[in-house]
């Protein structure tokens, strides 16, 4: 089976802009998770969707923002970008909604830069 | 006080060495993750425990639920294992939410 895909891989946007970031699980896979990557703070989660059903979402402000599709492929967005944005953003998928029971998978990430 | 500490956040070592990193964490738990990750940012989970122990080829994952402790150790270090490892709990409250240590950076010398 093909793993977690990511795009863009890469990106830079300057303040103000807004970003939309797409991730596909694995084939079957009908749980996504974002998680946000930086220096500072190291990972942190975002939300987690199922059944394009948002499920739980972490401490960080109505600017960032997501959705999952009927085929479990998920968007995160992220409006007003701000300097602190800049991260290494990550999704995870894992098979089912069995809470706390199941590995996730990681795709590679999206790296933002935001100038 | 991070819910989740890893030590230590760095340790350098030679190759055939023996590793053990620790995770203390705060909370009450459903399970405990250990996930690697290389320069570029990939992540990988190695192990994902809710006691006892877990062996993979020459990694090995402990959990103490009573102490809220757990240890991740490398049996003959390689050069390949240098990466950061990374300490996440799944809380009791909090269903998919996975909370993470800081990392720690191994570096494993030939």
């Amino acid at each position: 089976k093909a793993g977690v895909t990511q795009t863009p891989r890469y990106l830079i946007k300057t303040r103000g802009q807004q970003v939309t970031l797409s991730c596909s699980p694995i084939s079957g896979h009908r749980s996504v998770s974002w998680y946000q990557q930086t220096p500072g703070q190291g990972l942190q989660f975002l939300f987690e969707y199922f059944s394009e059903t948002q499920r739980n979402k972490g401490n960080f402000p109505g600017r960032f923002s997501g959705r999952q599709f009927s085929n479990s492929r998920s968007e995160m967005n992220v409006s007003t970008l701000e300097l602190g944005d800049s991260a290494l953003y990550l999704c995870a998928s894992s098979p089912t909604q069995l809470a706390g029971q199941e590995t996730q998978y990681f795709g590679p990430g999206t790296r933002l830069l935001v100038l | 006080k991070n819910e989740v500490e890893q030590s230590p956040q760095n340790l350098t070592a030679q190759e055939g060495e023996f590793i053990t990193i620790n995770c203390s964490y705060s909370v009450g738990i459903s399970t405990l993750h250990w996930l690697q990750q290389h320069p570029g940012g990939g992540i990988v989970s190695l192990f994902m425990l809710s006691s006892g122990k877990k062996k993979h080829g020459r990694l090995i994952a402990t959990i103490n639920i009573q102490e809220k402790h757990s240890s991740l150790h490398i049996t003959a270090s390689h050069p390949r294992d240098s990466a950061v490892y990374i300490c996440a709990v799944r809380p009791v409250q909090g269903a998919q939410k996975l909370v993470f240590g800081q990392g720690t950076r191994l570096t494993i010398n030939p």
